[in-house]
């Protein structure tokens, strides 16, 4: 079993749906991140957190410390928030442990 | 402007020809690190650095090897390449390990015949 484990794999959606991905993982963490690696292959951080819930335009994150689960919740989503976003753990060393990825198609 | 660049974007090789990798940031980040990214398996760690001089093994570290000799440098060196280091591979920085933000490379896609 995965140490960080992604749902769903893959994900379609129409253009304005409300949409979350979740994480979940088994080891203790000191921080978790959400990337978002667009079709081209690039990789950009969108959130790190250790607790609580972040925001950022349509992203918001949240992070359940005592049941190791973590969502990202995009509202009113676009064709351009097409891509893969993935899970990252950080736990008491110095690795990140990253999930296999969930890729979101978003249709107009 | 704040980047991490990686060198070269793209690269076909053939079995064991030493190969380098490079990949600088500009931000005076303390903690870089090496991924390897195949389908299926997600990203993995190969190789990190918390500083000058300090590096140490990830998740798949076996043939490759890195360095530290400046901050803003740390490069990938695969002494014989091998099929099975066909992947894409990033580097990525942040001001330090523990609750930072980290910065991305382009990516760098190997192939190796």
């Amino acid at each position: 079993k995965n140490e960080v484990e992604q749902s769903p794999q893959n994900l379609t959606a129409q253009e304005g749906e409300f949409i979350t991905i979740n994480c979940s993982y088994s080891v203790g963490i000191s921080a978790l991140h959400w990337l978002q690696q667009h079709p081209g292959g690039g990789i950009v951080s969108l959130f790190m957190l250790s607790s609580g819930k972040k925001k950022h335009g349509r992203l918001i994150a949240t992070i359940n410390i005592q049941e190791k689960h973590s969502s990202l919740h995009i509202t009113a989503s676009h064709p351009r928030d097409s891509a893969v976003y993935i899970c990252a753990v950080r736990g008491n060393t110095d690795k990140l442990i990253f999930g296999t990825g969930t890729r979101l198609q978003v249709f107009p | 402007e704040a980047q991490v660049t990686q060198n070269p974007r793209y690269l076909i090789t053939v079995t064991g020809k030493k190969l380098t990798v490079t990949c600088s940031q500009n931000m005076n980040h303390e903690y870089m690190s090496w991924y390897r990214q195949d389908p299926g398996l997600g990203l993995r760690q190969i190789y990190y650095s918390m500083n000058v001089e300090v590096t140490d093994k990830g998740d798949v570290p076996e043939g490759y090897k890195v360095s530290r000799k400046e901050k803003r440098n740390f490069p990938l060196i695969l002494e014989s390449p091998s099929p099975n280091q066909t992947s894409l591979y990033f580097c990525a920085s942040s001001l330090r390990v523990f609750l930072n933000e980290q910065f991305f490379g382009p990516g760098t896609r190997l192939t190796v015949l």
